[in-house]
């Protein structure tokens, strides 16, 4: 079955503008899950959604914001980007909370300039 | 922060040696997964232990927890040129879908 689909691969973006990313999780699965990758701060937790529900929040500021749609997939979206939001943004979906899985996409690769 | 730490954090072997890393956390957890990240792409989950398990095989991969010292280790036998990658644990103290990764392990394979 297809994996965990991200788009864009890629995405260039100047400061102060928004991006929106999306990912379509495993057919089945429930759960979405976000995370910022970067050299400094390593993985970090972005949120988590269950069935169109923000169940669990990261600490960071309100500009990074989420949603899921009733077929699970999901869209994040920074405002005001930074220079330092430039990271790679990786999803991840589970057939549901609790002890299962998590199988992540290939990430959204951004750069602020 | 409630990070785990991977140690070491560089690991280099010659193909066909075995790897072992090792994966330390803060907090109690429900379960531990171990994932390999190849050069900025998407983590491939490898294996899953529950919280009340010790150990775990996976075809070359071997996983032990000790959730007394709160620390895991991941053992790749027989290793290949291919294993070459970062791996990260990852815990989840909550009961949803958010975890806590560790710092990672770069691993070279020296064909």
């Amino acid at each position: 079955k297809a994996g965990v689909t991200q788009t864009p691969r890629y995405l260039i973006k100047t400061r102060g503008q928004q991006v929106t990313l999306s990912c379509s999780p495993i057919s089945g699965h429930r759960s979405v899950s976000w995370y910022q990758q970067t050299p400094g701060q390593g993985l970090q937790f972005l949120f988590e959604y269950f069935s169109e529900t923000q169940r669990n929040k990261g600490n960071f500021p309100g500009r990074f914001s989420g949603r899921q749609f009733s077929n699970s997939r999901s869209e994040m979206n920074v405002s005001t980007l930074e220079l330092g939001d430039s990271a790679l943004y990786l999803c991840a979906s589970s057939r549901m909370t609790g002890v299962t899985e998590a199988f992540f996409g290939q990430g959204t690769r951004l750069t602020v300039v | 922060s409630q990070q785990g730490e991977e140690d070491p954090q560089a690991l280099s072997i010659q193909e066909g040696e075995n790897a072992t890393m090792n994966c330390s956390y803060k907090t109690s957890i429900n379960n531990l997964q171990w994932y390999r990240q190849n050069s900025g792409r998407g983590l491939v989950h490898l294996i899953l232990i529950r919280s009340n398990e010790r150990e775990k095989h996976s075809g070359r991969l071997r996983v032990t927890l000790d959730t007394s010292k709160k620390s895991s280790s991941l053992l790749i036998t027989a290793s290949r040129a291919a294993d070459t990658a970062s791996y990260f644990c990852a815990t989840d103290p909550n009961t949803g879908n958010q975890f806590y990764f560790g710092t990672g392990t770069s691993l070279t394979v020296i064909p």
